[in-house]
Formats: C-alpha cells, sequence, structure tokens
C-alpha cells in the first residue's frame, strides 16, 4: 500500500524550531519529487515547499523561504521539514504529498499524508 | 505568490452539473499546463481529482473534468451526488517554481 505518514508536530513557542518528518512506504521514493502542504485550522491549503527526486533543487513559498528547509533522505524514504524562527501564523496541520515524476510542482499531488499538527503559542 | 481565486461557495441539486473557476495571471494558470484540483472532506486528507489541467488519475469518477481558458481554469462536475459535497482547490504550478493553490469553493448539494 501506498503511504505517507508524517511525524514531529508539537506545541513550540515563537521563535521556536521543529522538525517534522515524512515516512514514504509502499512506492520507489527516489522517483517522485516531493511536498509539504499546510493548513490552518479553518482555513484553505497552502503550500510549504517541494524538492525533487534527488535533492537537488528546492521551492518555497515566499511565508517560510529563509526559515524553513526541506530535505530528503531516499536511503531511508523520508522527507523532512526543518522550521526556525517559527511565528503564531505558522499554527496549521502540514501535510506530505507525493508530487510528480522526478520534479516537484507539476502533475498534481497525488498521495498525502494524514499531516501533523504543529502550535506556534505562547 | 497571491493564491489562485475561487468562488467561496457554489451549490447545486443532485443531478445537475456544476462548474468551479480558478482564476490566476499569466505566470501561473495561463502559463502552464499544470494545474489541479483537489477534493477535501472535512476532517479528511485532500484527494486529488484531475490534474495537468484535464486528466483524472485512475479511479476517480468521469463525472469530474477540467478545462481551461486563458488564465481560467473551471472544474465541472455532472450529475452531481450527495458524496460530492465538499471543498475544491485548485493549483497551479508558477513562473517562480512554486505552486499556488485557490482559496478554496465549498460544494452544497441542495
Amino acid at each position: 500500500e501506498v503511504q505517507l505518514v508524517e511525524s514531529g508536530g508539537g506545541v513550540v513557542r515563537p521563535g521556536g524550531s521543529l522538525r517534522l518528518s515524512c515516512a514514504a512506504s509502499g512506492f520507489t521514493f527516489d522517483d517522485y519529487g516531493m511536498s509539504w502542504v499546510r493548513q490552518a485550522p479553518g482555513k484553505g491549503l497552502e503550500w510549504v515547499s517541494g524538492i525533487n527526486w534527488n535533492g537537488g533543487s528546492t521551492g518555497y513559498a515566499d511565508s517560510v523561504k529563509g526559515r524553513f528547509t526541506i530535505s530528503r533522505d531516499n536511503a531511508k524514504n523520508s522527507l523532512y521539514l526543518q522550521m526556525n524562527s517559527l511565528r503564531a501564523e505558522d499554527t496549521a496541520l502540514y501535510h506530505c504529498a507525493r508530487d510528480g515524476r522526478l520534479w516537484f510542482g507539476i502533475h498534481g499531488l497525488d498521495v498525502w499524508g494524514k499531516g501533523t499538527t504543529v502550535t506556534v503559542s505562547s | 505568490q497571491s493564491a489562485l481565486t475561487q468562488p467561496a461557495s457554489v451549490s447545486g441539486s443532485p443531478g445537475q452539473s456544476i462548474t468551479i473557476s480558478c482564476t490566476g495571471t499569466s505566470s501561473d494558470v495561463g502559463g502552464y499546463n499544470y494545474v489541479s484540483w483537489y477534493q477535501q472532506h472535512p476532517g479528511k486528507a485532500p484527494k486529488l481529482m484531475i490534474y495537468d489541467v484535464s486528466n483524472r488519475p485512475s479511479g476517480v469518477s468521469n463525472r469530474f473534468s477540467g478545462s481551461k481558458s486563458g488564465n481560467t481554469a473551471s472544474l465541472t462536475i455532472s450529475g452531481l451526488q450527495a458524496e460530492d459535497e465538499a471543498d475544491y482547490y485548485c493549483s497551479s504550478y508558477t513562473s517562480s517554481s512554486h505552486v499556488v493553490f485557490g482559496g478554496g469553493t465549498k460544494l452544497t448539494v441542495l
């Protein structure tokens, strides 16, 4: 079964850091680009970041650029999101999602994890 | 990086057809054939319904179809069913090598 399982969410104070992980199974992980998408409570979807198949190319939403870093370990079938300088507006459910063949941003996000919740509050 | 523009809500009766629009710019919707549509039921993860403007993933009903004209993409659902009631989001690849989502449309089946 194709599956993505996120972990690492929690409650953190403003200015703090968190590292999210996403474990992939059931497909050849390094054949695909991957993305992180978040959804604030009661709000819409927001693309956060994407990475191509070998980690050589990444992209970030303006709202997180310079604070978040996406990475992947193909040997461990895992995707990561390092989040620094967290703000209240980063509070959301964070999903990892399988992107297009080799690249990110194209051909749609066809497999989604259930998400991990990040709450930034003092 | 402005969000794509979708109507906040649409409604229709069972059996009818509805269309949800998604308006962007020449730097996103109008510039690439990489528009996708997602369905999200409350408390669930989004589900890909349409990719590359008009392609349906395996398993998605052919009642769902997509199209694009200029800077506006559209999702049409024909033969509306109760289970279609959900939030729908469009997304597009952008000239900045990013992805931008629409604000979402709540579909109510009357």
